[in-house]
């Protein structure tokens, strides 16, 4: 069973703060996408990456691989109240297999 | 418009009583998936898909039974629901293949309490 964390588990800001969440294991993936998930839906994919030290940016939102695709950092820069959601970490251990973290629950208070 | 349905949104039912969750997709995505979302414990793959009549076990497959009789949908069917059974249920398509280059959708969720 490969263990999957995400940290932090809960957390609350104010309108236009930084923030960085991370999400951690021991096993090398072969590639990793992060989703958000708004109360009440279903999660929506923001971002696939596939290369070790790999970084994509998406507006606000800056994600990492790393270098050696065990770990992964989503960090948004000013972060405004529809940034509110749980932000889950989905590496895939194989061709067409995903596992999904427990998720980061963010709250940016206006 | 690109879209997964599913229905109830919300079931509350008795332990023993019979009941199905239904799955649509508008995409004609040959791979579908049942996921359950429980507090701390991230989504956990209940049962996938990857074609018609092609169906298999995912990593929490016990009390659960599918059906892939048609490619748009993927029903979820509970015998004989138990309280442990209570939780968040998703159903997912894509396109088959790598899973790193093609979208997998959700639907919104349907949240089951079973008393």
């Amino acid at each position: 069973t490969q263990l999957l964390e995400q940290s932090p588990q809960f957390l609350s800001i104010q309108e236009g703060e930084n923030l960085t969440v991370y999400c951690n294991s021991s096993s090398v993936f072969s590639s990793l996408q992060w989703y958000r998930q708004e109360p009440g839906e279903g999660p929506v994919l923001l971002v696939t990456v596939v290369t070790g030290g790999e970084v994509k940016k998406l507006k606000r939102l800056t994600f990492q691989f790393g270098d050696a695709r065990k770990d992964s950092s989503l960090h948004i820069t000013a972060a405004q109240p529809g940034d509110t959601g749980l932000y889950l970490c989905a590496p895939h251990t194989s061709y067409d297999k995903v596992i999904f973290g427990p998720g980061t629950s963010l709250s940016v208070i206006p | 418009e690109a879209q997964v349905t599913q229905n109830p949104r919300y079931l509350i039912t008795v332990t023993g009583k019979k009941l199905t969750v239904t799955c649509s997709q508008n995409m004609n995505h040959e791979y579908m998936s049942w996921y359950r979302q429980d507090p701390g414990l991230g989504l956990r793959q209940i049962y996938y898909s990857m074609n018609v009549e092609v169906t298999d076990k995912g990593d929490v497959p016990e009390g659960y039974k599918v059906s892939r009789k048609e490619k748009r949908n993927f029903p979820l069917i509970l015998e004989s629901p138990s309280p442990n059974q209570t939780s968040l249920y998703f159903c997912a398509s894509r396109q088959a293949g790598e899973i790193a280059k093609n979208i997998q959708y959700f639907g919104a969720g349907t949240r089951l309490s079973v008393l």
